[in-house]
């Protein structure tokens, strides 16, 4: 079964920049698998962040951004502010209708 | 604005059937546009995908779960509905519904409940 990888957690300071990837047990990320990133603070709901690899779902500010980095798939955040301290999820879509999340990625701003 | 909404019974016994359901408010479920899906957090764990239902009722479920789930939907109530049978306590979870975008090069759950807690208790 295809396993979706993500960092468990990451640091970054107010103001700096901080970039999570999504990678697969075995294979490369490509647009093919449709990206997609969401947001989840403690207690609430996800959040949708971007989708189709880089396209920012709507009020998402642009200190968001996804792309391909090498054979992964990526969120960055630039000028990270308090309110992203949050877990981060990636899906990628598998084909079949079928989507799979990864294991999240904790991101901690201090 | 279109929302959703889960509820149902936030206490099931083990080995029994767990049944929820979504509403669909200010929108419908007959769009061709979307699918309908639920999505399971244990506490303290990850985002897990279950399965979804189309606006024609034909379903696609996760493999790690899919003898043991049922999703339907009601198009005259917009709702759809999920079924869990034969739940343990690793079924323990808050369950979200969410409303997938699909499209050409688009794939994403770009709407969300806010989300219901089921405790399977022994």
């Amino acid at each position: 079964q295809t396993v979706v990888t993500q960092e468990p957690s990451f640091s970054v300071s107010p103001g700096g920049t901080v970039t999570l990837t999504c990678g697969l047990s075995s294979g490369s990320v490509s647009t093919d698998y449709y990206p997609s990133w969401y947001q989840q603070t403690p207690g609430q709901a996800p959040r949708t962040l971007i989708h189709s690899t880089n396209t920012r779902s709507s009020g998402v500010p642009d200190r968001f951004s996804g792309s391909i980095l090498g054979n992964k798939a990526a969120l960055t955040i630039t000028g990270a502010q308090a309110e992203d301290e949050s877990d981060y999820y990636c899906v990628l879509y598998m084909g079949s209708g079928v989507s799979v999340f990864g294991g999240g990625t904790k991101v901690t701003v201090l | 604005q279109v929302q959703l909404q889960e509820s149902g019974p936030g206490l099931v016994k083990s080995s029994e059937t767990l049944s929820l359901t979504c509403t669909v408010s200010g929108g419908s479920v007959s769009s061709q546009t979307y699918y309908w899906s639920w999505i399971r957090q244990p506490p303290g764990k990850g985002l897990e995908w279950i399965g979804y239902i189309s606006n024609s009722g034909s379903t696609n479920y996760n493999p790690s779960l899919k003898s043991r789930v049922t999703i339907s939907i009601d198009t005259s109530k917009t709702q759809f509905s999920l079924k869990l049978t034969s739940v343990t306590a690793a079924d323990t979870a808050m369950f979200y519904c969410a409303r997938i975008l699909s499209g050409r090069l688009v794939w994403y759950f770009d709407l969300w409940g806010r989300g219901t807690l089921v405790t399977v208790s022994s």
